[in-house]
């Protein structure tokens, strides 16, 4: 079973562009999760998809940050425009259903901003 | 919201020692989780508490669920250098969200 799939694995963006971050979750999983670490800090919720649907979006940093999950497949997590605060480590998350069991990261995107 | 101290942030120790972190929090959480991250990889999870007071081994890991509800700890026992990572706890509520502490990161000195 291939596990979550996170691109790119690497971004280093000036301040100002865009960034576009896309996770593949496991097939099947109707929960996708975003988090970042930022600045060696602890591991912080961004939001989480049920299907296609916005379940919680209460991390969400601000405005800057756009998430999308097409046809409940695959989500993308946007940045624009890009700042120094935002660099850090993205990771995506899906699990089948509640409970910890199942709950499978990716190995996250390292976002640097310049 | 929610916040989980994690101590300590960091430890360097000898091949063959006894390694314990813990994690408190001022608030309630339904799970409780330890998860070790590998460089360049995402956590993975060790070991999942659900009920207070409850004591979990996996291997040389054990970690026991705090009887408020509200902390936790992990030890490791006669540590080998692939024990080397960051070592995180979570709280779990009924949404699913994880709440993360900071962290501790282990070296292990063959």
């Amino acid at each position: 079973e291939a596990g979550v799939t996170q691109f790119p694995s690497h971004s280093v963006i000036e301040k100002g562009q865009t960034v576009t971050l896309r996770c593949d979750p496991i097939s099947g999983h109707d929960n996708l999760y975003w988090y970042r670490r930022v600045m060696g800090k602890e591991i912080k919720f961004l939001l989480h998809f049920v299907k296609e649907s916005k379940q919680d979006e209460s991390g969400m940093p601000n405005n800057r940050f756009l998430a999308e999950r097409t046809g409940g497949t695959y989500s993308t997590l946007k940045v624009q425009p890009a700042e120094l605060e935002d660099s850090g480590v993205y990771f995506c998350a899906s699990s089948p259903g509640s409970g910890p069991y199942g709950y499978t990261f990716g190995s996250g995107t390292r976002l640097t901003v310049v | 919201g929610q916040q989980l101290n994690q101590s300590p942030q960091s430890m360097f120790i000898q091949e063959g020692e006894d390694v314990s972190m813990n994690c408190t929090s001022s608030s309630i959480f339904n799970t409780w989780l330890w998860y070790k991250q590998d460089p360049g990889e995402g956590p993975v999870l060790l070991i999942a508490l659900y009920k207070a007071g409850e004591l979990t081994s996996n291997g040389r890991l054990t970690a026991q669920f705090g009887i408020t509800r509200k902390d936790s700890f992990l030890n490791i026992s006669a540590s080998i250098p692939s024990d080397v990572g960051i070592y995180f706890c979570a709280g779990q509520d009924a949404g699913n969200m994880l709440t993360f502490g900071g962290g501790t990161r282990l070296m292990v000195k063959p």
